[in-house]
C-alpha cells in the first residue's frame, strides 16, 4: 500500500540537542511538506519542497532545517535554536497536478517532547 | 490573501444527531475546497473535496457543497456516530499554488 511513514511515533529529547524526524513516501509525489501542530491549534507550515534538492521556508521555519536528497524522503531537523520544540509534527505530500486540487496525504505524525 | 474560517468548537452532539460544521473562505482565484479529518493521535486524512462551484463532495455519510455565491463549504452529516468524534479541518488550494490554506479545525464530540 502506498503512503507516508513517519518515525518514530514518540520522541523524547533533552533541551539543547538537535533531533531529526523522518518522513518517507512511496506515492511518487513531487511535493512534500512539514507542519507543526500544537494542542488546540491548527496547522502551521514549517518547510515545503516541490523537487529534489530544493525547498522553501514556510511560516515558522526558524529553528528548523530540512533536506530533500531523494524524491521519497524529506527529513526535518529540529535544532537547539527552536525555542519551543515540543509539538506534534506532521509530514504531508501531494502531486503537482492542479487537476487534483493539490490534495494532501498525511503521515501519522511524530510527537516530540523536549525537556 | 486566502483564508478559511471555521466555526469554533467543540461541537458536542448526541449519537444520531444532525451535524453541520460551517466553513467560509476568501480566495483570490477559483479554489478547490477540502474537508480533512483528524482522529485523536493521528495524522489528517482527506474526507471529501470539491474542485468547482456547485460540486458536492461526499464520503462516509458526510457531504459538503461548494457554494461560490456564499463562499462556503459547510460540512453536514445526517446522523453522527460516536466514531465520528474527531477534529475536522476545512482547507482550500488555488491553481498555480500548491500550498493549501487550512482553517483552525473544529473539534466534534459525539456522546452515546
Amino acid at each position: 500500500d502506498g503512503g507516508i511513514t513517519q518515525s518514530p511515533k514518540y520522541l523524547f529529547r533533552k533541551e539543547g540537542q538537535n533531533v531529526t524526524l523522518s518522513c518517507e513516501q512511496n506515492l511518487n509525489h513531487d511535493a512534500m511538506y512539514w507542519y507543526r501542530q500544537d494542542p488546540g491549534q491548527g496547522l502551521r507550515l514549517i518547510y515545503y519542497s516541490q523537487i529534489v534538492n530544493d525547498f522553501q521556508k514556510g511560516d515558522i521555519a526558524e529553528g528548523y532545517s530540512v533536506s530533500r536528497e531523494k524524491k521519497e524522503s524529506f527529513p526535518l531537523t529540529v535544532t537547539s535554536a527552536q525555542k519551543n520544540p515540543t509539538a506534534f509534527y506532521l509530514c504531508a505530500s501531494s502531486v503537482l497536478d492542479s487537476g487534483s486540487g493539490y490534495e494532501q496525504y498525511f503521515g501519522p505524525g511524530t510527537r516530540l517532547t523536549v525537556t | 490573501g486566502n483564508s478559511v474560517t471555521q466555526m469554533e468548537g467543540p461541537v458536542t452532539l448526541s449519537e444520531e444527531a444532525f451535524l453541520t460544521i460551517n466553513c467560509t473562505y476568501t480566495a483570490t482565484g477559483y479554489p478547490s475546497l477540502f474537508w480533512y479529518v483528524q482522529y485523536p493521535g493521528e495524522g489528517l486524512q482527506l474526507l471529501l473535496k470539491a474542485t468547482k462551484a456547485d460540486d458536492k463532495g461526499s464520503n462516509k455519510g458526510f457531504e459538503a457543497t461548494y457554494r461560490k455565491e456564499t463562499t462556503s463549504f459547510h460540512l453536514e452529516k445526517g446522523s453522527v456516530q460516536v466514531s465520528d468524534s474527531a477534529v475536522y479541518f476545512c482547507a482550500l488550494s488555488i491553481g498555480g499554488s500548491y500550498i493549501p490554506t487550512f482553517g483552525r479545525g473544529t473539534s466534534l464530540i459525539v456522546h452515546p
